[in-house]
């Protein structure tokens, strides 16, 4: 299996304060993304990444940003969490063009 | 813009038979790929089956088949003798754009039934 991680699993924050999310790859893939998965709405895109320092926004980037120093490490942060920010976040590569994009295992994230 | 959509939140099949998924896209990029997920109550993802625009034939993958209608816009997923562990969220997704981004339905929850 591809090799993607997330960090960490599970997080409980209060409003207001910041949060960072980390996606670790061990395939040097080019393309990374961030979803988010909520119910009725299947995932939707908050940003993606197509290569160290070069990213953009997705769906719903409102509030998020991310960073991509190295071509292995994918972070999102929430820079003041919301309780509209509670979800499952997902972390994805994509491998190539007919192969399906690989998930780390999800985040989910509590903001009380 | 893509768009995806599942208009069957949510499927019941008895075990051994056959269940279609219907999942609908729209994309005016002339070159996109389609995907089906799995998403057993663990909540991993799994990757099922890709059909690419261009594809001549239906995708299938084992017990997985992919039944792609260019003109109207449509891929719907079949299973085949539905066990008990189909029983999962299946997501259909769409891939467009040079960023190859996914933009994905909003599910529909299969049970199957002993």
């Amino acid at each position: 299996d591809a090799g993607i991680t997330q960090s960490p699993r599970h997080k409980v924050t209060e409003t207001g304060t910041p949060v960072t999310l980390r996606c670790h790859q061990t395939e040097n893939h080019r393309y990374m993304y961030w979803y988010r998965q909520d119910p009725g709405h299947g995932l939707r895109l908050i940003h993606y990444s197509y290569g160290v320092k070069d990213t953009d926004k997705g769906e719903v980037s409102d509030g998020y940003s991310v960073s991509r120093s190295k071509t292995e490490d994918f972070l999102l942060t929430l820079e003041s969490a919301t309780s509209s920010q509670t979800s499952v976040y997902f972390c994805a590569i994509s491998e190539g063009d007919r192969d399906g994009y690989t998930f780390g295992s999800g985040t989910r994230l509590t903001v009380v | 813009a893509q768009k995806i959509t599942q208009t069957q939140p949510g499927m019941f099949v008895q075990e051994k038979e056959a269940v279609t998924l219907d999942c609908t896209y729209d994309t005016s990029d002339p070159s996109y790929g389609l995907f089906w997920y799995k998403q057993p109550s663990s909540g991993e993802m799994i990757f099922l089956i890709y059909q690419g625009s261009y594809d001549q034939q239906n995708a299938t993958e084992g017990r997985y088949s992919l039944n792609f209608q260019k003109a109207r816009k449509s891929a719907n997923l079949v299973i085949s003798a539905s066990q008990l562990g189909d029983s999962a969220m299946y997501f259909c997704a769409m891939r467009s754009g040079s960023a190859r981004q996914l933009t994905f339905g909003s599910g529909t929850q299969l049970t199957v039934l002993p």
